[in-house]
């Protein structure tokens, strides 16, 4: 089945920096990549999905990677704002399963002013 | 459209006792998923719905959990017999089958709190 990671450690920064996310995924199989946030009480909002024949996805001031072969999903925010302080949420779309997700345990940002 | 919406917002129940969420998804979408989530984890997959169907149902969902979904619209999630263990979120989401980004509406959730 497949599993995917997240860096459980919260991660600080300070405003203007570039936060850098981490996901790895196990026993792949073709699919889809989406990364979410998630502020608390609320149900997570979904920000960009990369496909596994794309290698960057932007939008705004974020960017994701998806390395196939290191089997890694790496999400940047640059010049980073306290407002973007909130867990994200890295999920594996099943494609041919209904397009149910399987997300990673999450990464709390915390961007300090 | 006023996206996802999950009633209740927040249910207190003594062990053993049955629950009932409902889940309104945005009007147009044919997908409707349950997920559960414990704190300091993401998501967890628990069923979907195409139209009416339900199509797929985790090893997660024990015999105690039942949801349905009739005319294709809102969805119910019902615990028999509650335990501790069930306090959790209850997420349920939304979506196109032929979406461009496959992207789910995720409503605010109930929380589920068995004492």
């Amino acid at each position: 089945s497949q599993k995917i990671e997240q860096n459980s450690e919260a991660l600080n920064i300070q405003e203007g920096k570039t936060a850098t996310l981490t996901c790895n995924y196990t026993n792949y199989s073709p699919a889809y990549l989406q990364w979410y946030r998630q502020d608390p009480g609320r149900g997570p909002v979904f920000l960009l999905l990369i496909r596994e024949n794309e290698k960057e996805k932007r939008k705004e001031r974020l960017k994701v990677t998806f390395d196939t072969t290191l089997k890694q999903s790496l999400f940047h925010i640059t010049a980073s704002q306290p407002a973007d302080s909130a867990t994200y949420l890295c999920a594996l779309l099943i494609y041919n399963q209904g397009g149910k997700l399987i997300f990673g345990q999450g990464t709390e940002l915390s961007v300090k002013p | 459209d006023t996206g996802v919406s999950q009633n209740p917002r927040h249910k207190i129940t003594k062990r053993g006792q049955n629950v009932t969420f409902r889940c309104d998804p945005i009007s147009e979408h044919n997908r409707l998923y349950w997920y559960r989530q414990t704190l300091g984890q993401g998501p967890e997959f628990l069923t979907y719905f195409q139209n009416e169907a339900q199509l797929e149902k985790s090893r997660l969902l024990s015999d105690r959990f039942s949801a349905e979904r009739p005319k294709g619209s809102f969805s119910t999630l019902e615990i028999q017999r509650t335990e501790q263990g069930d306090s959790a979120m209850y997420l349920c989401a939304s979506s196109l089958s032929a979406g461009a980004t496959y992207e789910q509406y995720f409503g605010p959730g109930t929380r589920l709190t068995v004492t």
